[in-house]
């Protein structure tokens, strides 16, 4: 099947910095989609990819769908203490009928006061 | 709210005995998935529901049942118990390309 494969595993960053994180896969997608998720909680949506080469902003996230469809980056600028979490990139093709993701094995966001 | 629901949140359970996890949604969604979450692992796809009683299964179908008799309800089933699934299970519900949107998760521990 399809894989993600998301680096790094985990990140130690200090207040203020930026963060850099990406995936790539062995095959294309459709869509490229990042969550975010909290201790305790599911996963959060935070960006939508749709186009190859798309460029997309959230306020301070930043995230780009690669040109070949098999990558995708994220970037978060001057990260605050409330960024901590896992971050998730996951594929989609919709093709048909089936709206199924392919997920990351996340990225372990700490960030240092 | 999301309009998902994920109940229990939390079970303790002996290996051997059946348990049963329930999704709930207000959405109308058409698709509805169930994950399982253990660390290094990330999420895993356990089994989705493309409509009312159409099941198929995901990559770690083995040792889950599924059902879907309504839109709004579906239920995963741990026929027997075992300690490799204590884990974090999330529902899921789609509707589109625009992704999912996820339960707060049910911590299952398999003693």
């Amino acid at each position: 099947g399809q894989q993600l494969n998301q680096s790094p595993q985990s990140m130690f960053i200090q207040e203020g910095e930026d963060v850099s994180m990406n995936c790539t896969s062995s095959s294309i997608f459709n869509t490229w989609l990042w969550y975010k998720q909290d201790p305790g909680e599911g996963p959060v949506l935070l960006i939508a990819l749709y186009k190859a080469g798309e460029l997309t902003s959230n306020g301070r996230l930043t995230a780009q769908f690669g040109i070949t469809r098999k990558d995708s980056f994220l970037n978060i600028s001057a990260s605050i203490p409330s960024d901590v979490g896992i971050y998730f990139c996951a594929g989609q093709n919709s093709g048909g009928s089936n709206y199924k993701l392919t997920f990351g094995k996340g990225t372990l966001l700490t960030v240092n006061p | 709210d999301a309009g998902i629901t994920q109940s229990p949140r939390h079970k303790v359970t002996e290996t051997g005995t059946p348990v049963t996890l329930r999704c709930h949604q207000t959405e109308n969604h058409r698709y509805m998935y169930w994950y399982r979450q253990d660390p290094g692992h990330g999420l895993r796809l356990i089994h989705y529901s493309y409509g009312v009683k159409d099941t198929d299964k995901g990559e770690v179908s083995d040792g889950y049942s599924v059902s879907r008799s309504k839109t709004e309800d579906f239920l995963l089933t741990l026929e027997s118990a075992t300690s490799s699934q204590t884990s974090v299970y999330f529902c899921a519900i789609s509707e589109s390309r625009y992704g999912y949107t996820f339960g707060s998760g049910t911590r299952l521990t398999v003693v």
